[in-house]
């Protein structure tokens, strides 16, 4: 059974358009909620994780236990934002999902 | 970035050989991991450790195996038993949290593994 479902491979969207990057999970309990990012040329790396609560880059997470998602999103896309985005759901060290990622294309 | 490495870059392998990928990090964390990524997969679970000289399976641990005998390095061994072994692998590390929860985790620049 599919744990974690981002239904976008691809997304592009202008710049200074909202962005969303969808993530649905299917899990029993309350899982870690994370976001990964990987830019060009660099290594994958943490962009937020729910529990912390913080806006990165301009980016915030909401988690929505009735629908069980936790969408990305940014009110306004930069260039500079263009990478792959994986979300990643996690129940303990035993139960690390990740998403098949979905790759980001702002246009100039 | 030097907290995790991975060597080598690239590696190519003859079928039915063995070949070790090595992951060193300086992070002081107790926990690290093993990843496959696929492309339109995402990154599968290989193995992890939580702590030296324990390790257990993930969720496609068949024709891998691993070792943990220093809280620095996690080497993962791709077995002539992997039947489609071509793939990029990815090292991980993190702190080791109570219970069954789980902290950020710090990548590694990945290895490129081609089977010839």
């Amino acid at each position: 059974a599919q744990r974690v479902t981002q239904p976008e491979k691809l997304l592009s969207v202008f710049k200074g358009a909202p962005v969303e990057l969808k993530c649905n999970y299917s899990y029993s309990g309350s899982p870690e909620l994370f976001w990964y990012v990987q830019y060009s040329r660099q290594r994958l790396q943490l962009l937020l994780r729910h529990i912390s609560r913080e806006s990165i880059k301009g980016f915030t997470a909401d988690l929505n236990k009735g629908e069980t998602s936790f969408h990305l999103k940014k009110p306004f896309a930069q260039e500079e934002d263009s990478a792959m985005y994986y979300c990643a759901p996690q129940t303990g060290a035993n139960n690390l999902f990740f998403g098949t990622g979905t790759r980001l294309t702002v246009i100039p | 970035d030097g907290g995790i490495t991975q060597s080598p870059k690239y590696l190519f392998r003859k079928e039915g050989q063995n070949v070790t990928l090595s992951c060193e990090q300086n992070l002081n964390h107790d926990a690290m991991y093993w990843y496959r990524q696929d492309p339109g997969q995402g990154l599968r679970l290989i193995y992890y450790s939580q702590i030296v000289n324990d390790f257990q399976k993930g969720d496609i641990a068949e024709g891998y195996s691993v070792s943990r005998e220093k809280k620095e390095s996690f080497p993962l061994t791709v077995t002539s038993a992997q039947k489609n072994p071509t793939a990029f692998y990815l090292c991980a590390s993190s702190t080791r949290l109570a219970g069954f929860r789980t902290d950020t985790q710090y990548f590694g620049p990945g290895t490129r593994l081609t089977v010839l």
